[in-house]
């Protein structure tokens, strides 16, 4: 079947901008989550959705960073007021969350954010 | 808090060559671990993982072994392959909380 899916693959933008970050979950997948990739501070957690409860947002780095997730399946990842910092890529994970089994995340090609 | 180390890369090994990538963690719980591999201009995908103390996780000829007394899971291959070039990283998912923390990664050239 269709694996994550984001978009867009590449975005550039100048600093100062509000951008957003697509992801399409697995279908059937109740959990989904942000991360991003970047050279200085490696893969790093920023959101988690699980279901109708409520996000576990302790990875957004600051206030400029939100997430939502519309029907419990597609998410948007909205950065405002863009830095250059924020350059990075910008992977989306989903996986089955069921009791006694392991989650395991499968993870989408990531939207490669660029802040001129 | 929680972390984990890998060794750092580049690795670069003759095709055939035995490979063996270290990883040890910290968690509070009781973790899942995982390697996830990315190839080149591809996104991140699951290589093998392991549940409980002394599971071995194998998948393509990779295999780690979760040692809990260790806090460790390295990566090892038999004979590796050109096409085995990719970044790999160690990671884990703490009891509790389903995000993954990473580490940061090592190359792995495999020269024919």
């Amino acid at each position: 079947g269709a694996g994550v899916s984001q978009s867009p693959s590449n975005k550039v933008t100048e600093k100062g901008k509000d951008v957003e970050l697509r992801c399409d979950p697995i279908s059937g997948h109740t959990a989904l989550y942000w991360y991003r990739q970047s050279l200085g501070q490696g893969l790093e957690f920023l959101i988690y959705f699980q279901g109708n409860s409520a996000p576990d947002k302790s990875g957004l780095p600051s206030d400029r960073f939100s997430a939502e997730r519309t029907g419990g399946s597609v998410s948007t990842l909205t950065i405002q007021r863009t830095q250059q910092e924020d350059s990075a890529v910008y992977l989306c994970a989903s996986s089955t969350r069921s009791l006694g089994s392991t989650d395991t995340q499968y993870f989408g090609p990531g939207t490669r954010l660029t802040v001129l | 808090g929680n972390s984990v180390t890998q060794m750092e890369g580049p690795v670069t090994l003759s095709e055939e060559a035995f490979l063996t990538i270290n990883c040890t963690y910290t968690a509070t719980g009781y973790p899942s671990l995982f390697w996830y591999v990315q190839y080149p201009g591809e996104g991140l995908q699951l290589l093998l993982k392991a549940t409980k103390a002394d599971d071995k996780g194998s998948n393509k000829g990779f295999e780690a072994t979760y040692r809990k007394e260790t806090t460790s899971f390295h990566l090892e291959k038999g004979s590796v392959q050109v096409s085995d070039s990719a970044v790999y990283f160690c990671a884990f998912s703490d009891t509790g909380r389903r995000a993954l923390t990473f580490g940061s990664g090592t190359r792995l050239q495999v020269q024919p």
